[in-house]
C-alpha cells in the first residue's frame, strides 16, 4: 500500500551545522513531495515542496532533493538556527487534489 | 496572508457523545481535507471533499464520521458517537486547485474523549 518512511526520528545538531532528513515512498505514482514544519501545539506549515519533474529545489537555507528512480527524497537545512527546532514531516501525493501520505516525523533539536 | 481557521481549539467530550469540529477554509479554495494526529504519531488522512462530495476517504473514516459544507463557508467533521481512541488532534487542510498541490493546514482541534 501507500507508505512513506522517514528517518531519523530524532536529530540533534549544533547551531550552524547542517541537518539532513530522508524519506522513502512506496507508490511510484506519487509526483508531489512537500515538507512541513510543525511547532508545538500548531498545525503543519509548508516549508518547501518539489515535484517529480525536478531533481532539486532550494529556498535560502533549505533544499530538497528527489531521486525518483530510488523513490527517495531528502530535506537539507544548512546553517541551522535554534528557531529551526521543530518536528519536520515529509509527505507524498499523487497530485490532482489527492491526499497526503505523511512520514513519521523527525524531531530536530538545534543546540545553541 | 489568508489562513485556515478551526474551532474549537480544544474539545473535551464524554465517550458516546457527538462532536462537530469546524473549519473555515481559505477563500477560493476548492479542495478540503481532514487529517488527524494521535499524540506522538504521524499525521493520518481521513477524508477529502471536492465539489460538495467526498472524493476519497481512509479506512479510519467509518460510518461514525461525516463531513459537510453546510453554508458554503464552514467545512465540518462530525463524529456521531465518540470513542476513547478518537482522542487526537484533528487538522483541516485546504487546497486551491487549478493544478496547484499545496495543502494549507489549520491550527487543529485537540479532541479529548473521556
Amino acid at each position: 500500500g501507500e507508505n512513506v518512511e522517514q528517518h531519523p526520528s530524532t536529530l540533534s545538531v549544533q547551531e550552524g551545522d547542517s541537518a539532513v532528513i530522508k524519506c522513502t515512498y512506496s507508490d511510484s505514482a506519487s509526483n508531489y513531495f512537500p515538507w512541513y514544519k510543525q511547532e508545538l501545539g500548531k498545525g503543519p506549515q509548508l516549508i518547501i515542496d518539489i515535484r517529480s519533474n525536478v531533481g532539486e529545489k532550494k529556498d535560502q537555507r533549505i533544499a530538497v532533493t528527489l531521486n525518483k528512480a530510488a523513490k527517495h527524497f531528502s530535506l537539507h537545512i544548512t546553517e541551522t538556527q535554534p528557531e529551526d527546532s521543530a518536528v519536520y514531516f515529509c509527505a507524498a501525493s499523487k497530485g490532482q487534489g489527492g491526499k497526503l501520505i505523511f512520514g513519521q516525523g523527525t524531531e530536530l533539536s538545534v543546540k545553541p | 496572508e489568508p489562513e485556515v481557521t478551526q474551532t474549537p481549539s480544544h474539545q473535551v467530550t464524554q465517550m458516546g457523545q457527538e462532536v462537530i469540529l469546524r473549519c473555515v477554509p481559505i477563500s477560493n479554495h476548492l479542495y478540503f481535507y481532514w487529517y488527524r494526529q494521535i499524540l506522538g504519531q504521524k499525521v493520518e488522512f481521513l477524508v477529502s471533499f471536492y465539489n460538495n462530495e467526498i472524493s476519497e476517504k481512509s479506512e479510519i473514516f467509518d460510518d461514525q464520521f461525516s463531513v459537510e459544507r453546510p453554508d458554503g463557508s464552514n467545512f465540518t467533521l462530525k463524529i456521531r458517537s465518540t470513542k476513547l481512541e478518537d482522542s487526537a488532534m484533528y487538522f483541516c487542510a485546504t487546497l486551491l486547485a487549478g493544478g496547484l498541490d499545496t495543502q494549507y493546514f489549520g491550527p487543529g482541534t485537540r479532541l479529548t474523549v473521556l
